[in-house]
């Protein structure tokens, strides 16, 4: 079935380093792939998207791209605020199941002042 | 524009109980997916609601039921509580059921069974 993995928080970093959250993903059909952002005591935002192979999904600095032959998704920045401290999921969408989004476990980041 | 609102914010119950979640969508939005997100997990899919009809159910028991009104609001119904129920409830708002749609997600609210 469909899945997806991110790797294990939490990522603690100084201001202004680069980021790296890793997300791979096992799908039967060809999925759209989601980060979504949840910032402390509030609800899921959709960070960026990518909808088929070779698309890059960027917003506020984040980017992430659709890499079909490693079925991969990382979401980078390469220079963290404090303010992106929140969880990051990596999510898909594979209309072959039934159009239910499956998220990643979430990913701790915390950004030192 | 107001986004996807939930009722209520918090809810206390007992196992045993039975509770009902409600959600409305972003004014034009005709699809409504319920989401549980245990503290420290991703959100699990529960149900997907798309014109009234029922177009996705999760891994879940039929302790848990959902039902769409015509003017696309929805609620979730979870009888005979556990504790394991203890969890965010999220629901989603997008236009259609395409894959490729931004989910649009509500605050939650916040189920505690003791």
């Amino acid at each position: 079935g469909n899945s997806v993995t991110q790797m294990e928080g939490p990522v603690t970093l100084s201001e202004e380093a680069f980021l790296t959250i890793n997300c791979t993903y096992t799908a039967t059909g060809y999925p759209s792939l989601f980060w979504y952002v949840q910032y402390p005591g509030e609800g899921l935002q959709l960070l960026l998207k990518a909808t088929k192979a070779d698309d890059k999904g960027s917003n506020k600095g984040f980017e992430a791209t659709y890499r079909k032959e490693t079925t991969s998704f990382h979401l980078e920045k390469g220079s963290v605020q404090v303010s992106d401290s929140a969880v990051y999921f990596c999510a898909l969408t594979d209309p072959t199941g039934g159009f239910k989004t499956i998220f990643g476990a979430g990913t701790r980041l915390f950004v030192k002042a | 524009d107001a986004g996807v609102t939930q009722s209520p914010t918090h809810l206390i119950k007992t196992r045993g109980q039975q509770v009902t979640l409600r959600c409305s969508p972003i004014s034009g939005h005709k699809s409504v997916s319920w989401y549980q997100q245990v503290l420290g997990q991703g959100p699990q899919f529960i149900f997907q609601y798309y014109e009234k009809e029922e177009r996705g159910r999760g891994n879940f028991p039929d302790r848990f039921s959902a039902r769409q009104f015509p003017n696309y609001s929805s609620e979730l119904n979870v009888n005979a509580l556990l504790l394991g129920d203890s969890a965010l409830y999220l629901c989603a708002s997008s236009g259609t059921t395409g894959s490729y749609n931004e989910q649009f997600f509500g605050p939650g609210t916040r189920l505690t069974v003791l």
